[in-house]
């Protein structure tokens, strides 16, 4: 079974509006990623925040953490039709194999 | 330099074929792995190496079989196909223990009749 629930299922907004995504898991993690999946493409990594992180940046990108509820949100500021995608969280857990478990996504459409 | 590179793009099998999806890296990546993603969802882990010579089983294994036949090169291998294992199926790789990032191929879309 999937570690993550991601929640909303399916975002549609407008551009230059803000888009936020949030994630949960079940087990204790190492770390927690984002990635974005195009229409028909592979997944390509986005940010990863570690455990004793509890936000990180990247460009118009923002990540929290919150290990006690074992969440995490992603945010875009200012959207653009390019950040139509799918986005997905995925956990490496504390123990164990450097393994990605994914959760089921997020789609996001931006609407011009 | 290519990436994760994936063969072929779409397949459509028969109930009961057989065949071997290819992965391969430019990126001297230690790790690589096997996921497929259905319909809405996210990705499933059927299959991973964490180094040339080791695999291990993921979340999904039943029905799959996998070589790692040297450091660039990663196959995965449907023996007898069933309608469920209709999919797209995606390969990643990753540098090392302290590399957790993982870089994907873009896919191959497998269809079993």
């Amino acid at each position: 079974s999937q570690q993550g629930e991601e929640d909303p299922q399916a975002l549609s907004i407008q551009e230059g509006e803000n888009a936020t995504m949030n994630c949960s898991y079940k087990t204790s993690i190492n770390n927690l990623q984002w990635y974005r999946q195009n229409s028909g493409r592979g997944l390509v990594h986005l940010i990863l925040i570690r455990s004793n992180e509890r936000e990180k940046h990247s460009g118009r990108l923002r990540v929290t953490l919150d290990t006690s509820k074992k969440s995490s949100s992603l945010l875009i500021t200012a959207s653009r039709a390019a950040d139509t995608a799918s986005y997905f969280c995925a956990t490496v857990p504390l123990y164990g194999a450097q393994k990605l478990v994914f959760g089921q996504g997020t789609r996001l459409t931006i609407n011009p | 330099n290519a990436g994760v590179t994936q063969t072929p793009k779409f397949q459509v099998l028969k109930t009961g074929q057989s065949m071997t999806l290819q992965c391969a890296q430019d990126m001297n990546h230690n790790s690589m792995y096997w996921y497929r993603q259905d319909p809405g969802m996210g990705l499933r882990l059927i299959y991973y190496s964490a180094s040339e010579g080791t695999t291990d089983k993921g979340e999904v294994p039943n029905g799959y079989n996998v070589s790692r036949l040297n450091k660039r090169e990663f196959s995965l291998r449907l023996e007898s196909a069933a309608p469920s294992q209709t999919s797209v199926y995606f390969c990643a790789s990753r540098g090392g223990w302290y590399q957790e990032t993982q870089y994907f191929g873009p896919g191959t879309r497998l269809l079993v009749l």
